[in-house]
């Protein structure tokens, strides 16, 4: 199985500044025939289910804020949140889905709170 | 609006058995593959099996393999996780959910249930 390990465990941002959570891949979820990243990020907010972010590693889905951007490549990945809101506060997961057979898996999470 | 609605949660004793429904609306439910995805009390996101669109092909997490079955009824827009030999490590809250992609199997998830919660205790 592909092991997601993302860091740090939690984080605690002023309001305004960035926020920067990381994405490690057991091995690289890069696929080459289609050039893709099979990589997604979730959002999930206390007693809700997750929301996706981004698809492909960066493709920013319907009504996400700019303020979220997703990027890397392969075995790294960074999500960023460029000036954080008080409605960011959230546990924050990365997804591979590139494993064939079928097998995706979650990082373990990333907890974003207001300092 | 894609809506999902699980049901059949609830307190089972370990051993025991227990059968999830999924009940979708919204779109076109045939086109896409769904899956279950739990979460334990305090922890992560884990996922547990998926069933592509057609129904022919099934995946399992290892640790439920053998235990659970993942199936749908295209015609009744539903899908079902039959959960048996229950175990305290099976405890938590099992969200449905739906691959974004028709037709596709690896896919992330675009749309999630509130979710049902599966407790195994004695």
């Amino acid at each position: 199985d592909i092991v997601m390990t993302q860091s740090p465990d939690s984080l605690a941002v002023s309001l305004g500044e960035r926020a920067t959570i990381n994405c490690k891949s057991s091995q690289s979820v890069f696929y080459s025939s289609n050039n893709k990243n099979y990589l997604a990020w979730y959002q999930q907010k206390p007693g809700q289910p997750p929301k996706l972010l981004f698809s492909w590693a960066s493709t920013r889905e319907s009504g996400v804020p700019d303020r979220f951007s997703g990027s890397g490549s392969g075995t790294d990945f960074t999500l960023t949140i460029s000036s954080l809101q008080a409605e960011d506060v959230a546990v924050y997961y990365c997804q591979q889905y590139y494993s064939n057979p079928h097998a995706p898996t979650f990082g373990g999470g990333t907890k974003v709170e207001i300092k | 609006e894609v809506q999902l609605l699980e049901s059949g949660g609830g307190l089972v004793q370990p051993g025991g058995s227990l059968r999830l429904s999924c009940a979708a609306s919204g779109y076109t439910f045939s086109s896409y593959a769904m899956s279950w995805v739990r979460q334990a009390p305090g922890k992560g996101l884990e996922w547990v099996s998926t069933i592509r669109n057609s129904g022919d092909n099934t995946y399992y997490t290892d640790s439920v393999k053998g235990r659970f079955t993942i199936s749908r009824d295209n015609s009744q827009s539903t899908m079902y996780l039959q959960m048996n030999s229950l175990r305290a490590e099976d405890t938590a809250v099992y969200y449905c959910a739906k691959g974004s992609w028709e037709q596709l199997v690896r896919t992330p998830i675009d749309y999630w249930g509130q979710g049902t919660l599966v407790t195994v205790s004695s």
